[in-house]
């Protein structure tokens, strides 16, 4: 078991363009979570996913925002016309759907947009 | 909506000692979990501990214990015999029972330090 793992870890860009970050879940899980993370506070949540489907959106994910994960393994967030406000780090998280389900975190992927 | 509070922003501990990291959480839900997550400096979150709130009995994890008093919405995270590599942002976080609910919300967090 690798654990959940992200990629880039650090993206530096400028306002207005696109980035996309993606996630590999562990291998069994069948829930994917995403936070954003600012500096002091602690994660909130974004998105989830369970299997291949897209379950709730917080009102946080603006529509500049877009996640997928087809197939139901790794998943993708994209960010469009990025905003110097969209700078945080960005968690990912995977479980396995059940009473003891405990998420697990990635090392997150920290984005600063300039 | 359910709330996660942590008034301490930091705390401070010598090594050896032991340090209780407070939380307060308000919910109108009967069922749920209570997790402490650990961050340490550029390094990724790990679970530390988790409570069930049908248990009675507090969970422990080795040197971590919790006093949850369910009455009181409280759920404080208790350090024995604390060692440096304790220092780190410490998480509370709330999760409904229902397994269709299972966003975690978290607290703003607590520093740690551990001075030797």
């Amino acid at each position: 078991d690798t654990g959940v793992s992200q990629d880039p870890r650090h993206k530096i860009t400028k306002r207005g363009q696109n980035v996309t970050f993606r996630c590999d879940p562990i291998s069994e899980h069948n829930r994917l979570y995403w936070y954003r993370q600012t500096l002091g506070q602690g994660p909130e949540f974004l998105t989830y996913f369970q299997n291949e489907a897209q379950l709730e959106k917080s009102r946080l994910l603006s529509d500049r925002f877009s996640a997928e994960r087809p197939k139901g393994s790794f998943s993708t967030l994209e960010i469009q016309r990025t905003e110097q406000g969209d700078s945080a780090m960005y968690l990912c998280a995977s479980s396995f759907r059940g009473v003891q389900e405990t998420q697990y975190f990635g090392p997150g992927t920290r984005l600063l947009v300039l | 909506a359910q709330t996660v509070t942590q008034s301490q922003p930091e705390m401070s501990v010598q090594e050896a000692e032991t340090v209780t990291l407070s939380c307060t959480y308000d919910t109108s839900e009967s069922d749920y979990y209570l997790f402490w997550y650990k961050q340490p400096p550029s390094r990724q979150m790990i679970l530390v501990i988790r409570q069930e709130a049908y248990k009675q009995q507090n969970a422990t994890e080795n040197r971590f214990s919790v006093n949850f008093q369910k009455a009181a919405k409280s759920f404080s995270l208790k350090i024995s015999d604390s060692q440096l590599g304790d220092a780190a942002m410490y998480f509370c976080a709330y999760r409904g029972g229902l397994t269709a609910n299972s966003k975690l919300t978290f607290g703003k967090g607590i520093t740690l330090s551990v001075r030797p």
